[in-house]
């Protein structure tokens, strides 16, 4: 069966960085556009970035453009997110999010989710 | 940005009974719309997506409809395990979400 399973969160200090990952498993990885979307109390749902099946398109939410980088390994079926300069408002559950689309487009909307990893920016 | 505004914040139904969710977008996005019903501490489920179309596995108690700016989920008989919060997902732009409904036990 399809599994996202994220890692990686944690307490992080404002101004610091930190790395996501997402290892998938039970479907083919490298015919898949994945996302991250975040979940905060405050803000609700959020998407944040998505990478298209290959790494070749890569696109960021306005409020994390030049701070995170999505990457992925489809070697290893893994995601990640590099998320840098951290700010108490990027506080939040962040979540990889497979798209729907199984032929090697983005539809932008998910059809599998991993269980989240918690991120916390405080000092 | 394309803003969805989901009524009523909270939704008190009782078991059996006919639950009716609202989503209004700020814009049109035609059919691009998606439903997904959240549990405390899960991720997510996908429900609906195309504004009216059944996700794989997804009873047929929830239906959906809707196009433009006004869209609906309806659960026609509400089971016990449906008492969740509920999202609607533009994805016409860069995806945005709704602020959820929650459905509760009356």
């Amino acid at each position: 069966q399809v599994q996202l399973v994220e890692s990686g969160g944690g307490v992080v200090q404002p101004g610091r960085s930190l790395r996501l990952s997402c290892a998938a498993s039970g479907f083919t990885f490298s015919s898949y556009g994945i996302h991250w979307v975040r979940q905060s109390p405050g803000k609700g749902l959020e998407w944040v970035a998505v990478i298209w099946f290959d790494g070749s398109n890569k696109y960021y939410a306005d409020s994390v453009k030049g701070r995170f980088t999505i990457s992925r390994d489809n070697s290893k079926n893994t995601l990640f997110l590099q998320m840098n300069s951290l700010r108490a408002e990027d506080t939040a559950v962040y979540y990889c999010a497979r798209d729907w689309d199984e032929n090697r487009r983005v539809s932008y909307f998910f059809d599998f989710w991993g269980q989240g990893t918690l991120v916390t920016v405080s000092s | 940005e394309l803003v969805l505004t989901q009524s009523p914040a909270t939704l008190s139904v009782s078991p059996g009974e006919r639950a009716t969710l609202s989503c209004r977008a700020s814009q049109r996005v035609s059919n691009i719309l998606a439903w997904y019903q959240q549990k405390p501490g899960q991720a997510p489920r996908l429900l609906i997506y195309g504004a009216s179309t059944r996700a794989t596995g997804i009873p047929p108690r929830f239906s959906a409809s809707g196009s433009g700016t006004e869209f609906t989920l309806t659960i026609s008989s509400l089971q016990s395990e449906d008492f969740a919060v509920y999202y609607c997902q533009q994805y016409n732009d860069w995806p945005t979400f709704g602020g959820g409904t929650k459905v509760e036990i009356k």
